[in-house]
C-alpha cells in the first residue's frame, strides 16, 4: 500500500506560469517532506523541504505548502521556466527513521 | 556541493553474470542507502546503511548484497544477474543530522 501518493503522473505548464504539483500522505507518523528534482539518467537533485511545525517554507521560486489535517502538501514554482521539466518525487519521513518513502513522481514539462 | 559517485554508468550484461555496483561519497556521511527505479515508479530503497560494518535490507525484496566495510564505500553486489534485474540504481547518502539525502548520478543496468 503506497503510502505516499502523486496522482498526476504529468503536468503541462506554459512558460511563466505557475506549477502545482501535488503529493499526499496517509502515515501519519511522517513529519518531514521534501520534493526532489530529477532529470533522466541522472540521480535526483534536493529541492525543497518542510517540517511538520511548519505550514509553508519558501526558497527563491519554490513554495512548499504543508496541510496536516488532510495530509496533503504541493509545490508551487512561480514563474515555471523550461529548465524546470523534469520528474519531481515528493518524500516523507518519520522523525527517529533513516528511510525516505517516495512517491511515484509527477513530470513536468513546461512549454516555452 | 554533494560529492558521491556511482560505477559504471551505464552496464549491458548477460544472465548469470555477477556484477558490482560501485558508491562512493566524500562527504563523510555516516548513512548510506541503495533504491531501485524504474521508470513511472518510485524509488524502491533495497539496502541501507548506518555506518561501517551495518547493513539493512530495505522496504523491497532484492537478490542483491551489499557490504560497508569503509565509511565512503558502499558497493552492491548481485551474484547471478536476471532480466528482472533491469533497472536504474541510485546511491545516496546522508549526514546523522539532516534529513535530505544526495544522490549519485545512478547506473543504468540492463540484462539480457
Amino acid at each position: 500500500d503506497q503510502q505516499v501518493k502523486q496522482n498526476s503522473p504529468s503536468l503541462s505548464v506554459q512558460e511563466g506560469r505557475i506549477s502545482i504539483l501535488n503529493c499526499d500522505y496517509t502515515n501519519s507518523m511522517f513529519d518531514y517532506f521534501l520534493w526532489y528534482k530529477k532529470y533522466p539518467a541522472e540521480g535526483p537533485t534536493f529541492l525543497i523541504s518542510i517540517s511538520s511545525i511548519k505550514d509553508k517554507n519558501e526558497d527563491g521560486r519554490f513554495t512548499v505548502f504543508l496541510n496536516k489535517s488532510a495530509k496533503h502538501l504541493s509545490l508551487h514554482i512561480v514563474p515555471s521556466q523550461p529548465g524546470d521539466s523534469a520528474v519531481y518525487f515528493c518524500a516523507a519521513s518519520a522523525s527517529g527513521y533513516s528511510t525516505l518513502t517516495f512517491g511515484k513522481g509527477t513530470m513536468l514539462l513546461v512549454s516555452p | 556541493e554533494a560529492d558521491i559517485y556511482q560505477t559504471p554508468r551505464y552496464l549491458v550484461i548477460g544472465t548469470g553474470k555477477k556484477i558490482t555496483l560501485e558508491c562512493s561519497q566524500t562527504m563523510g556521511h555516516d548513512k548510506m542507502y541503495w533504491y531501485q527505479q524504474d521508470p513511472g515508479m518510485e524509488l524502491h530503497l533495497i539496502h541501507y546503511s548506518y555506518g561501517v560494518n551495518s547493513t539493512e535490507k530495505g522496504d523491497l525484496s532484492s537478490e542483491s548484497t551489499v557490504s560497508r566495510i569503509r565509511t565512503e564505500h558502499f558497493p552492491l553486489t548481485l551474484e547471478s544477474a536476471r532480466p528482472s534485474h533491469t533497472s536504474q540504481y541510485l546511491c545516496a547518502s546522508r549526514s546523522a543530522g539532516s534529513y535530505e539525502q544526495y544522490f549519485g548520478p545512478g547506473t543504468r543496468l540492463t540484462v539480457t
